[in-house]
């Protein structure tokens, strides 16, 4: 198993633009998350999925949106992108709602200018 | 939502074991500690979790005080590798979603 993928691994935005960032987990996970990290700082959870068609937001959602239409994949999509949201971004799953372990990806770094 | 505390860092000298601290004075009774741990802007790591009992798996053990009030993680012999920061959390589940805080970060020096 490839576990949690994320792409890409580094991306830098001018203001204004948007993005996907992809998030696959191949390990049948109903539960996946988005996080964001800024320097020095703990994760805050921007929006989570329980299943396929279902959403919900997080701690920090403004600014972002995303979609579950597969098991596998979570995207977030940043519309028109700020300075703000220069971060390292990270995906994780889990299996189910009781299990133990997040499973996190290797993030992607991103810099908006 | 249990808060936790921890000390902003720690040092460690390698091989020996480094004893990581972490109040949860508020923790409800069906409420599980866990620990993970970011090496260098990587992925934050599952290390272990417990309820009540103490548990040890092969990376470490993780003590929790009778009245569950606070808990330590040992890393029984410390490597070089082992330097992250590492983040205590509360929570019924992992389904749940983690609520990361400041953490530890502990430095292994030779």
């Amino acid at each position: 198993n490839a576990g949690v993928t994320q792409t890409p691994k580094f991306r830098i935005l001018k203001i204004g633009q948007s993005m996907t960032l992809q998030c696959t987990q191949d390990m049948n996970h109903n539960y996946m998350y988005w996080y964001r990290q800024d320097p020095g700082m703990g994760l805050k959870l921007i929006y989570y999925s329980v299943g396929a068609g279902i959403t919900d937001k997080g701690e920090v959602p403004n600014g972002y949106n995303v979609s579950r239409s597969t098991t596998e994949d979570f995207p977030l999509r940043l519309e028109l992108a700020a300075p703000s949201q220069t971060s390292v971004y990270f995906c994780a799953s889990t299996r189910a709602w009781r299990d133990h372990e997040q499973y996190f990806g290797p993030g992607t770094r991103l810099t908006v200018t | 939502d249990a808060k936790t505390t921890q000390p902003p860092s720690m040092d460690c000298a390698e091989g020996r074991a480094a004893n990581l601290p972490c109040n949860h004075s508020t923790i409800s009774g069906n409420e599980y500690v866990y620990w993970y741990r970011q090496i260098h802007s990587q992925g934050p790591q599952y290390i272990i979790h417990g309820l009540k009992n103490n548990e040890t798996n092969e990376m470490a053990s993780l003590i929790i005080t009778e009245d569950r009030k606070s808990s330590t993680l040992i890393l029984p012999h410390a490597t070089l590798r082992d330097t992250a920061v590492y983040y205590c959390i509360v929570r019924v589940g992992a389904g749940n979603m983690l609520t990361f805080g400041g953490g530890t970060r502990l430095m292994v020096k030779p």
